[in-house]
């Protein structure tokens, strides 16, 4: 099973500013990557697939990078609705598995 | 629009069984392959199972593996997942998911005496 760490757990920042997330695959993955955002009480929504492709409706201060084990996803100046919890999910290998979140709060 | 609802969650006792049910609108449901994930309170995402477009192909984690079953009716634009042997950990929220990863709004499971 591939397992995914992200950091850090908790990501304190003010509107504005630029959120940076990790994600780091315990094997490589290839692009197979993908972000999402879950807010309190609301299912997860995709943000990024393939490492660095935005999906249908995701803001251009969204976007990813990375191959192989390492991966990134930047929000260029965020936004107060931006303030979530963050998942990355590997589509690699079967079982797929998501990291453990990276929650953006408010400073 | 993609629209997904799931249903049949409920309080089960540990060593029950409870089927969920996710009805699918707004795209073609035969033509998606789909997921299931799964939420404990306060915890993080797991993926529990995937099913192919034909049903030919299923996975499941090992942790629901022998117990939990997928399934689909292409007719009905339905996924399924009958859950036996349940226990206290499997409590939490279920999401169906397609494979371009649109999620529905989940059902709670509890599973308690």
């Amino acid at each position: 099973e591939i397992v995914l760490t992200q950091s850090p757990a908790t990501l304190s920042l003010s509107p504005g500013e630029r959120a940076t997330l990790s994600c780091r695959a315990s094997q490589s993955v290839g692009t197979s990557l993908a972000w999402y955002q879950q807010k309190f009480g609301q299912a997860p929504r995709l943000l990024i697939y393939d490492a660095s492709s935005r999906a249908t409706g995701i803001p251009a201060r969204f976007s990813g990078s990375g191959s192989g084990t390492d991966f990134t996803l930047t929000i260029s100046s965020l936004e107060t609705e931006d303030f979530a919890v963050y998942y990355c999910q590997q589509r690699s290998n079967w079982p797929l598995t998501f990291g453990g979140g990276t929650k953006v709060e408010i400073k | 629009e993609v629209q997904l609802v799931e249903s049949g969650g409920g309080l089960v006792q540990p060593g029950g069984s409870l089927r969920l049910s996710c009805a699918a609108s707004g795209f073609t449901f035969s033509d998606y392959a789909m997921n299931w994930v799964r939420q404990a309170p306060g915890k993080g995402l797991e993926w529990i199972s995937y099913i192919s477009i034909s049903s030919i192909t299923t996975y499941y984690a090992d942790s629901v593996e022998g117990r939990f079953t997928i399934s689909r009716d292409n007719d009905k634009n339905s996924l399924y997942l009958q859950m036996s042997s349940l226990r206290h950990e499997d409590t939490a929220v279920y999401y169906c998911a397609t494979s371009t990863w649109n999620w529905g709004q989940g059902t709670l499971v509890t599973v308690s005496s």
